[in-house]
């Protein structure tokens, strides 16, 4: 079956490194990936997203990249703070219309920054 | 996100109770979803509705109706209230432009005794 999944479960970062938070996917006909950032407590916060047509894509400190050829997403996070100590999700939508919607969230990755 | 509300945020009940979970948006968005999330299962699709006359199905509606009362308003129902039904429930909007971002409420922490 089609599924998303994260290789980490956990990372601790120290306070100004970079992080990358890895997610694999497995349906091919999914027009696009999100992340989504989860801090305790409250609902997931959309962070950047990116379309299947598209291998990189950047924001105010993160970066997606989307590698089709191995079915892979990851998300960077420049100069790591502790701020952004939260659950990452990935997901992934097949946006065909109607009842033909298709959404699957990653079981999500902890992220944890040490100062 | 204060713009998608959610009551209530906490309810205990017990099994075989009727359940209504409410979801309100001021952001003017079509689309509506409801989630439940369990520790180690993510995020899972209940319902969604595209438009008030527009109702779908998820990944796991078995269990849950809901009703589109309004551009506004979404409710998810749970008939008969199972202990496997214990979660927390979010509500989400979305505005679709290209790309499906969706926003989400602060959650309900359902209890099922």
């Amino acid at each position: 079956g089609e599924s998303v999944g994260l290789h980490l479960p956990t990372l601790s970062v120290q306070e100004g490194d970079n992080s990358i938070i890895n997610c694999a996917y497995s349906n091919s006909a999914s027009d696009y990936f999100i992340w989504y950032k989860q801090e305790s407590g409250k609902g997931p916060q959309f962070i950047i997203d990116i379309r299947s047509n598209m291998d990189k894509r950047q924001g105010q400190r993160v970066t997606v990249l989307l590698n089709k050829t191995v079915k892979h997403l990851s998300l960077q996070i420049a100069a790591t703070q502790p701020g952004d100590s939260a659950v990452y999700f990935c997901a992934e939508i097949s946006n065909s219309g109607g009842s033909n919607y298709k959404l699957t969230f990653g079981k999500g990755t902890l992220l944890t920054v040490n100062p | 996100d204060a713009d998608v509300t959610q009551t209530p945020r906490n309810r205990i009940t017990k099994t075989g109770k009727r359940i209504m979970l409410e979801c309100s948006q001021t952001k003017g968005h079509d689309r509506m979803y409801w989630y439940r999330q369990d520790p180690g299962l993510g995020l899972r699709l209940i319902y969604y509705s595209f438009d008030v006359k527009d109702i779908n199905k998820g990944e796991i509606s078995d269990g849950y109706s809901v009703s589109r009362q309004a551009q506004a308003k979404f409710s998810l129902s749970l008939e008969s209230a199972i202990p496997n039904q214990t979660a927390l429930y979010f509500c989400a909007t979305s505005d679709y432009r290209g790309i499906d971002t969706q926003y989400f409420g602060p959650g309900t922490r359902l209890t099922v005794l």
